[in-house]
């Protein structure tokens, strides 16, 4: 089974600041992927990004990048030039190569002070 | 815009009746994924069908079963409602080979 933890239910940044979202996960599977999901006030879920874990590289889509660490299973977004948009819950979660479902976090919900 | 569209947005209804959401795929998706967001539980998978057949089961209740017909959408049929089946209710859905799930905007079911 899967795990995925993240231990800071509140952050907040201020406009134009960098903000990193912390995520641990726990899986038994060499191969797996990691998302992060963004889901405003509209409830909305939108993808942020997905890594690989067999690639090494970090991704990273626009402001939005990741800090993948294999091997203490931990997965960070780090969020760029912050914009009142960004404003959500963010979700983490991880999905097996084998089993589709997505396994989520308790989400961290992010709050851009202008 | 994701592509996957729900039906209703939202649904109130009584405890012990029944109730069917709807979802649509994005063009070309086979899977389609069904997901409970609740303020207790969070986000949780509760089963996915590929091209009509079941393909994975999560945590869905016996009271809950849902169904992939020919022409891709899905159903999901909640019955003898309970208040804490009260909930925001997902669609995603995924083509063959891609790990991306896109998701819908949700059925925001209030059972009272």
């Amino acid at each position: 089974a899967q795990t995925v933890t993240q231990s800071q239910p509140e952050m907040s940044v201020q406009e134009a600041e960098t903000v990193t979202l912390s995520c641990t996960y726990d899986t038994s599977e060499s191969d797996y992927y990691l998302f992060w999901y963004k889901q405003p006030p509209s409830r909305q879920m939108i993808l942020v990004i997905r890594q690989e874990a067999y690639k090494q590289q970090n991704a990273t889509e626009n402001r939005f990048s990741v800090n993948f660490q294999k091997a203490a299973k931990s997965f960070s977004l780090k969020i760029s030039d912050s914009q009142l948009g960004d404003a959500a819950m963010y979700f983490c979660c991880c999905r097996n190569f084998g089993n589709e479902k997505l396994t989520f976090g308790t989400g961290t919900r992010l709050t851009i002070i202008p | 815009d994701s592509g996957v569209t729900q039906t209703p947005k939202h649904l109130i209804t009584a405890t012990g009746q029944r109730v069917t959401l709807r979802c649509s795929p994005r063009s070309g998706d086979l899977s389609v994924y069904w997901y409970q967001q609740s303020l207790d539980q969070g986000l949780q998978f509760l089963i996915q069908y590929y091209n009509g057949e079941e393909r994975a089961k999560g945590n869905i209740l016996e009271r809950f079963s849902a169904q992939q017909f020919p022409d891709l959408h899905s159903e999901l049929n909640l019955s003898s409602l309970e208040l804490g089946d009260s909930a925001l209710y997902f669609c995603a859905s995924s083509s063959a080979g891609t790990p991306m799930q896109y998701f819908g905007p949700g059925t925001r079911l209030t059972v009272t």
